[in-house]
């Protein structure tokens, strides 16, 4: 069974700084895929920034990116000169590549500071 | 592009009716659909797991004959909760994977629909 942690409940940052969210995970696939989704007041699911298991160059697009290692089952994101529409919950996803589930984690609270 | 919608957005019945809650994937064809529920400040939970023309797949601990699913066609699908009672009050999402070959594989979620149950 694919498990995915986040052990961070919440986390605060302070406008234009950048933050690092936490995400580990664990399965015995080789090949997957690991996304993060921001999950702002409206509820909207957003994807934010996903990575191919077989891919070895860390995502990134635009302020976001992430920093994978596999061999630790680590996918943690890097959101740089943080903005306020930033503050959302965000989520870390495992997701098969076949069946195609995805398992979340149980999210991190993010709030930008003006 | 990749557009989901759910119909309705929020819902309020009455406790032992059935309720039926639509996804639709707006520009693009979805062979799998997927459903999850969120309760307040919890993580996303899968429910069932929808393809097109086949009989849906239900995770562990999920009653097939209280949600009921139906994927009709490559762009419907279909979550019936039966004989609602409170405890079925929740966030209900649901997402749809790109068939392959057109878009990258993830999935795209729609909206979402809150239901309240008297």
């Amino acid at each position: 069974a694919q498990t995915v942690t986040q052990s961070q409940p919440e986390m605060s940052v302070q406008e234009a700084e950048t933050v690092t969210l936490s995400c580990t995970y664990d399965t015995s696939e080789s090949n997957y895929y690991l996304f993060w989704y921001k999950q702002p007041p409206s509820r909207q699911m957003i994807l934010v920034i996903r990575q191919e298991a077989y891919k070895q160059q860390n995502a990134t697009e635009n302020r976001f990116s992430v920093n994978f290692q596999k061999a630790a089952k680590s996918f943690s994101l890097k959101i740089s000169d943080s903005q306020l529409g930033d503050t959302a919950m965000y989520f870390c996803a495992f997701m098969k590549p076949v069946g195609n589930q995805f398992y979340f984690g149980t999210g991190t609270s993010l709030t930008v500071i003006p | 592009g990749a557009v989901v919608s759910q119909h309705p957005s929020r819902v309020i019945c009455k406790s032992g009716t059935s309720v039926k809650i639509e996804c639709r994937s707006l520009d693009f064809q979805a062979t799998t659909m997927f459903w999850y529920r969120q309760f307040p400040k919890q993580s996303l939970m899968l429910m069932a797991t929808s393809n097109e023309g086949s009989k849906a797949t239900y995770e562990q601990g999920v009653e097939k004959d209280k949600f009921l699913i139906n994927h009709a066609s490559l762009t419907l699908s279909t979550l019936t909760v039966t004989s609602a009672h409170p405890e079925d009050s929740s966030f209900y999402i649901c997402s749809a994977k790109p068939h392959r070959g057109t878009l990258f594989e993830t999935q795209y979620f729609g909206p979402g629909t809150r239901l309240l149950v008297l």
